[in-house]
């Protein structure tokens, strides 16, 4: 199994709204990442978690909050979102290691729209 | 910090040979990736580089040059189903793994 599943695949939030994106994988991968990409633009790294504590955050916005409750799972809290925030939201995950071929294989994501 | 370039666009011809290029200034070094992305899809890993060298992979190709900071991704008898958008990515310290700037390669008749 090298598959990343996130959910939903699309929502649509208001500004006032609380919601969650999730993210699963069975890989045994310890580290896994969230990442926002706009229309015909790279991923932008946001979070890093390795071995479910998070090692990496990118100065991301506070409207934002990851969690990792366990070594499959990483989830992503949004509150008090912006119309700017909409984007497609890539989860992935890999190896933890620092040397080595530790591709990291991604999910194919959460598109938010935020109204 | 972190700079990842390559050129924003690029057009081929079906059957032809194409050299995408990546220059890169970060801290640390850990490997070098390359993804191939389609339209409203997941990236797609391609390719690894950590040291110098070429490493051949069926029609893709990539080659890294630490000191000159460099790689480049080279696919052979193009398809339509190559046009994608082409992502070279560097691993520095702590799985930190930050994108370039992406190219778009588009594959004509």
């Amino acid at each position: 199994d090298t598959e990343v599943t996130q959910t939903p695949k699309h929502l649509v939030m208001g500004m006032t709204n609380k919601k969650s994106l999730k993210c699963e994988q069975h890989m045994g991968h310890r580290a896994m990442y969230w990442y926002k990409q706009k229309a015909k633009k790279p991923p932008e790294l946001m979070f890093v978690y390795s071995y479910e504590k998070l090692s990496i955050n990118e100065s991301v916005p506070s409207r934002f909050s990851p969690e990792c409750p366990n070594s499959s799972l990483l989830n992503l809290h949004l509150h008090a979102l912006q119309p700017e925030d909409s984007a497609l939201y890539l989860c992935a995950s890999s190896q933890e290691r620092t040397r080595g071929r530790t591709e990291a294989f991604f999910g194919q994501g959460t598109r938010l729209t935020v109204v | 910090g972190q700079n990842i370039d390559q050129p924003t666009e690029m057009t081929a011809t079906e059957g032809a040979i194409v050299q995408i290029n990546c220059t890169y200034q970060t801290s640390g070094f850990n490997g070098l990736f390359w993804y191939q992305q389609h339209a409203g899809e997941a990236p797609t890993f391609l390719s690894y580089n950590v040291l110098d060298g070429l490493e051949e992979k069926g029609r893709f190709s990539s080659f890294l040059s630490r000191s000159k900071g460099y790689s480049y991704l080279l696919l052979k008898e193009l398809q339509m189903k190559d046009s994608a958008s082409y992502l070279c990515a560097v691993k520095g310290g702590g799985n930190k793994l930050t994108f370039g700037t992406g190219t778009q390669l588009k594959v004509e008749l």
